[in-house]
Protein backbone atom coordinates (compact mmCIF):
# COMPACT_ATOMS: atom_id res chain seq x y z
CA UNK A 1 0.00 0.00 0.00
CA UNK A 2 1.33 3.65 -1.00
CA UNK A 3 1.86 5.81 1.85
CA UNK A 4 2.85 9.47 1.62
CA UNK A 5 3.17 11.86 4.98
CA UNK A 6 4.05 15.25 4.57
CA UNK A 7 5.71 17.15 7.56
CA UNK A 8 7.44 20.67 8.11
CA UNK A 9 4.35 22.72 7.64
CA UNK A 10 4.05 26.16 9.89
CA UNK A 11 3.74 29.12 10.61
CA UNK A 12 6.36 31.50 8.49
CA UNK A 13 6.86 35.17 8.36
CA UNK A 14 6.87 36.88 4.67
CA UNK A 15 10.34 36.88 3.50
CA UNK A 16 10.98 33.20 5.38
CA UNK A 17 11.67 30.19 4.37
CA UNK A 18 10.69 26.54 5.38
CA UNK A 19 11.49 23.02 3.97
CA UNK A 20 8.62 20.76 3.51
CA UNK A 21 9.56 16.41 3.59
CA UNK A 22 6.86 13.54 1.79
CA UNK A 23 7.99 10.55 3.24
CA UNK A 24 6.76 7.30 1.23
CA UNK A 25 6.04 3.73 1.63
CA UNK A 26 5.04 1.21 -0.35
CA UNK A 27 6.65 3.27 -3.41
CA UNK A 28 10.39 5.18 -4.52
CA UNK A 29 10.53 8.39 -4.82
CA UNK A 30 13.14 7.64 -7.25
CA UNK A 31 11.39 5.68 -9.74
CA UNK A 32 8.25 7.94 -9.72
CA UNK A 33 7.22 11.45 -10.81
CA UNK A 34 6.99 13.01 -7.69
CA UNK A 35 4.78 16.26 -6.99
CA UNK A 36 4.27 18.87 -4.69
CA UNK A 37 0.28 20.19 -4.82
CA UNK A 38 -0.91 23.54 -2.82
CA UNK A 39 -4.52 24.67 -1.77
CA UNK A 40 -5.04 28.13 -0.39
CA UNK A 41 -8.16 28.59 2.21
CA UNK A 42 -11.42 28.10 0.42
CA UNK A 43 -9.50 27.58 -2.46
CA UNK A 44 -9.40 25.04 -5.98
CA UNK A 45 -6.08 23.17 -5.86
CA UNK A 46 -3.00 24.56 -7.84
CA UNK A 47 0.10 22.08 -8.80
CA UNK A 48 3.24 23.59 -8.07
CA UNK A 49 6.23 21.77 -8.65
CA UNK A 50 7.48 17.91 -10.55
CA UNK A 51 10.55 16.39 -10.23
CA UNK A 52 10.76 12.95 -13.07
CA UNK A 53 12.21 9.97 -12.08
CA UNK A 54 15.36 10.92 -14.25
CA UNK A 55 15.62 13.70 -13.01
CA UNK A 56 13.96 17.15 -14.99
CA UNK A 57 11.95 19.06 -12.47
CA UNK A 58 9.32 21.74 -13.98
CA UNK A 59 7.61 24.20 -11.49
CA UNK A 60 4.78 26.67 -11.41
CA UNK A 61 5.31 30.01 -12.68
CA UNK A 62 3.81 31.16 -9.62
CA UNK A 63 6.77 29.27 -7.40
CA UNK A 64 9.63 29.41 -10.34
CA UNK A 65 13.10 30.66 -8.84
CA UNK A 66 11.46 30.90 -4.96
CA UNK A 67 10.56 26.95 -4.49
CA UNK A 68 12.83 23.71 -5.16
CA UNK A 69 11.85 20.16 -5.66
CA UNK A 70 14.44 17.88 -4.60
CA UNK A 71 14.42 14.26 -3.51
CA UNK A 72 16.74 11.73 -1.07
CA UNK A 73 16.37 7.98 -2.12
CA UNK A 74 18.49 6.88 0.47
CA UNK A 75 15.52 8.34 2.59
CA UNK A 76 12.82 7.74 0.38
CA UNK A 77 11.78 11.19 0.81
CA UNK A 78 10.80 14.22 -1.38
CA UNK A 79 11.35 17.75 0.18
CA UNK A 80 10.37 21.70 -1.21
CA UNK A 81 12.89 23.62 -0.38
CA UNK A 82 10.62 27.29 0.14
CA UNK A 83 12.05 30.44 -0.39
CA UNK A 84 10.81 34.15 0.19
CA UNK A 85 7.70 33.43 0.96
CA UNK A 86 4.53 35.43 0.71
CA UNK A 87 1.24 35.68 2.04
CA UNK A 88 -0.49 34.15 -0.96
CA UNK A 89 1.62 30.96 -0.38
CA UNK A 90 -0.59 29.82 2.35
CA UNK A 91 -2.01 26.80 1.66
CA UNK A 92 -2.16 23.15 2.44
CA UNK A 93 0.65 21.39 0.92
CA UNK A 94 0.13 17.96 -0.60
CA UNK A 95 2.19 15.58 -2.03
CA UNK A 96 1.45 13.39 -4.29
CA UNK A 97 2.57 10.79 -7.12
CA UNK A 98 1.61 11.05 -10.90
CA UNK A 99 1.22 7.92 -12.68
CA UNK A 100 -0.26 7.40 -16.36
CA UNK A 101 -1.47 4.28 -18.19
CA UNK A 102 -0.70 2.06 -20.30
CA UNK A 103 2.90 1.81 -22.06
CA UNK A 104 3.03 5.06 -23.36
CA UNK A 105 2.32 7.81 -21.10
CA UNK A 106 -0.13 9.82 -23.54
CA UNK A 107 -0.79 12.13 -19.75
CA UNK A 108 -0.37 12.26 -16.15
CA UNK A 109 -2.51 12.00 -13.40
CA UNK A 110 -2.31 11.99 -9.79
CA UNK A 111 -2.95 8.41 -8.21
CA UNK A 112 -1.89 9.12 -4.77
CA UNK A 113 -2.05 11.65 -2.27
CA UNK A 114 -0.79 12.11 0.97
CA UNK A 115 -3.05 14.44 4.02
CA UNK A 116 -0.98 17.73 3.55
CA UNK A 117 0.92 20.21 5.45
CA UNK A 118 -0.10 23.73 6.68
CA UNK A 119 1.80 26.68 5.38
CA UNK A 120 0.91 29.89 6.72
CA UNK A 121 2.83 33.18 5.85
CA UNK A 122 2.03 35.99 8.09
CA UNK A 123 3.43 38.61 10.00
CA UNK B 1 -0.64 29.09 -20.08
CA UNK B 2 -3.54 26.00 -20.34
CA UNK B 3 -6.67 26.84 -18.28
CA UNK B 4 -9.67 24.25 -17.46
CA UNK B 5 -12.73 26.15 -16.42
CA UNK B 6 -15.37 24.85 -14.56
CA UNK B 7 -18.89 26.18 -12.98
CA UNK B 8 -18.29 26.60 -9.57
CA UNK B 9 -21.56 24.48 -8.78
CA UNK B 10 -24.13 22.64 -9.43
CA UNK B 11 -26.98 20.95 -7.34
CA UNK B 12 -28.76 17.70 -8.07
CA UNK B 13 -31.65 15.70 -6.00
CA UNK B 14 -30.71 12.50 -4.94
CA UNK B 15 -31.06 9.86 -7.32
CA UNK B 16 -31.05 12.07 -10.25
CA UNK B 17 -27.81 12.77 -12.64
CA UNK B 18 -25.14 15.19 -11.84
CA UNK B 19 -23.05 16.64 -14.82
CA UNK B 20 -20.30 18.39 -14.23
CA UNK B 21 -18.16 20.31 -17.10
CA UNK B 22 -14.67 21.47 -17.89
CA UNK B 23 -13.48 23.18 -20.65
CA UNK B 24 -10.60 24.18 -22.25
CA UNK B 25 -9.25 24.93 -25.64
CA UNK B 26 -8.39 22.03 -27.95
CA UNK B 27 -9.24 20.01 -25.10
CA UNK B 28 -10.31 17.25 -27.41
CA UNK B 29 -6.42 16.68 -27.75
CA UNK B 30 -5.62 15.69 -24.47
CA UNK B 31 -6.99 13.92 -21.83
CA UNK B 32 -8.68 14.70 -18.68
CA UNK B 33 -8.79 13.62 -15.20
CA UNK B 34 -10.92 14.02 -12.40
CA UNK B 35 -11.37 14.23 -9.04
CA UNK B 36 -13.28 14.43 -5.85
CA UNK B 37 -12.60 15.97 -2.61
CA UNK B 38 -14.61 16.08 0.50
CA UNK B 39 -13.67 18.66 2.95
CA UNK B 40 -10.92 18.40 4.84
CA UNK B 41 -9.44 15.45 3.15
CA UNK B 42 -7.18 14.99 0.55
CA UNK B 43 -8.17 14.72 -3.49
CA UNK B 44 -8.96 11.10 -4.84
CA UNK B 45 -8.91 10.42 -8.22
CA UNK B 46 -12.34 8.95 -9.75
CA UNK B 47 -12.07 9.21 -13.72
CA UNK B 48 -8.65 9.22 -15.63
CA UNK B 49 -8.06 9.22 -19.30
CA UNK B 50 -11.52 10.72 -20.13
CA UNK B 51 -13.24 7.89 -19.15
CA UNK B 52 -10.75 4.99 -16.92
CA UNK B 53 -12.08 4.41 -13.66
CA UNK B 54 -9.72 3.55 -10.99
CA UNK B 55 -10.15 0.28 -8.81
CA UNK B 56 -12.71 1.12 -6.57
CA UNK B 57 -14.12 3.92 -7.92
CA UNK B 58 -18.50 3.04 -8.61
CA UNK B 59 -19.25 2.58 -11.77
CA UNK B 60 -22.09 5.45 -11.48
CA UNK B 61 -19.03 7.85 -11.82
CA UNK B 62 -18.02 8.30 -15.66
CA UNK B 63 -16.07 10.38 -18.04
CA UNK B 64 -17.05 11.71 -21.51
CA UNK B 65 -15.32 14.16 -23.72
CA UNK B 66 -17.02 15.78 -26.77
CA UNK B 67 -15.57 19.13 -28.27
CA UNK B 68 -13.99 21.33 -26.49
CA UNK B 69 -15.99 19.89 -23.26
CA UNK B 70 -14.93 17.18 -20.59
CA UNK B 71 -17.88 15.71 -18.76
CA UNK B 72 -18.20 13.95 -14.93
CA UNK B 73 -21.35 12.12 -14.85
CA UNK B 74 -22.36 11.03 -11.51
CA UNK B 75 -25.26 8.65 -11.66
CA UNK B 76 -27.97 8.06 -8.75
CA UNK B 77 -26.70 10.59 -6.84
CA UNK B 78 -26.47 9.91 -3.24
CA UNK B 79 -26.00 11.87 -0.35
CA UNK B 80 -22.35 11.11 0.26
CA UNK B 81 -21.08 12.21 -3.34
CA UNK B 82 -21.67 16.03 -2.27
CA UNK B 83 -18.00 17.10 -2.35
CA UNK B 84 -15.74 19.27 -4.84
CA UNK B 85 -15.05 17.63 -8.45
CA UNK B 86 -11.81 19.17 -10.29
CA UNK B 87 -10.66 18.09 -13.50
CA UNK B 88 -7.21 18.22 -14.62
CA UNK B 89 -4.97 17.66 -17.76
CA UNK B 90 -1.28 17.48 -18.59
CA UNK B 91 0.29 19.51 -20.52
CA UNK B 92 2.83 18.53 -22.84
CA UNK B 93 3.83 21.96 -23.78
CA UNK B 94 5.30 22.64 -21.26
CA UNK B 95 5.03 19.89 -18.83
CA UNK B 96 2.62 21.70 -16.80
CA UNK B 97 -0.21 19.95 -14.70
CA UNK B 98 -3.24 22.36 -15.01
CA UNK B 99 -6.33 21.91 -12.98
CA UNK B 100 -9.99 23.41 -13.32
CA UNK B 101 -10.68 25.71 -10.80
CA UNK B 102 -13.57 22.91 -9.27
CA UNK B 103 -17.01 22.65 -8.65
CA UNK B 104 -19.14 22.55 -5.67
CA UNK B 105 -21.59 18.97 -6.20
CA UNK B 106 -24.46 19.94 -3.72
CA UNK B 107 -27.11 17.21 -3.04
CA UNK B 108 -30.46 18.81 -2.08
Amino acid sequence: EVQLVESGGGLIQPGGSLRLSCTASGLSVSNNYMNWVRQAPGKGLEWVSVIYSGGSIYSADSVKGRFFISRDSSKNTLYLQMNSLRPEDTAVYYCARGSCSGGTCYSFFFDSWGQGTVVTVSS
Amino acid sequence: SYVLTQAPSVSVAPGQTARITCGGNNIGSKRVHWYQQKPGQAPVLVVYDDSDRPSGIPERFSGSKSGNTATLTVSRVEAGDEADYYCQVWDSSSDHWVFGGGTKLTVL
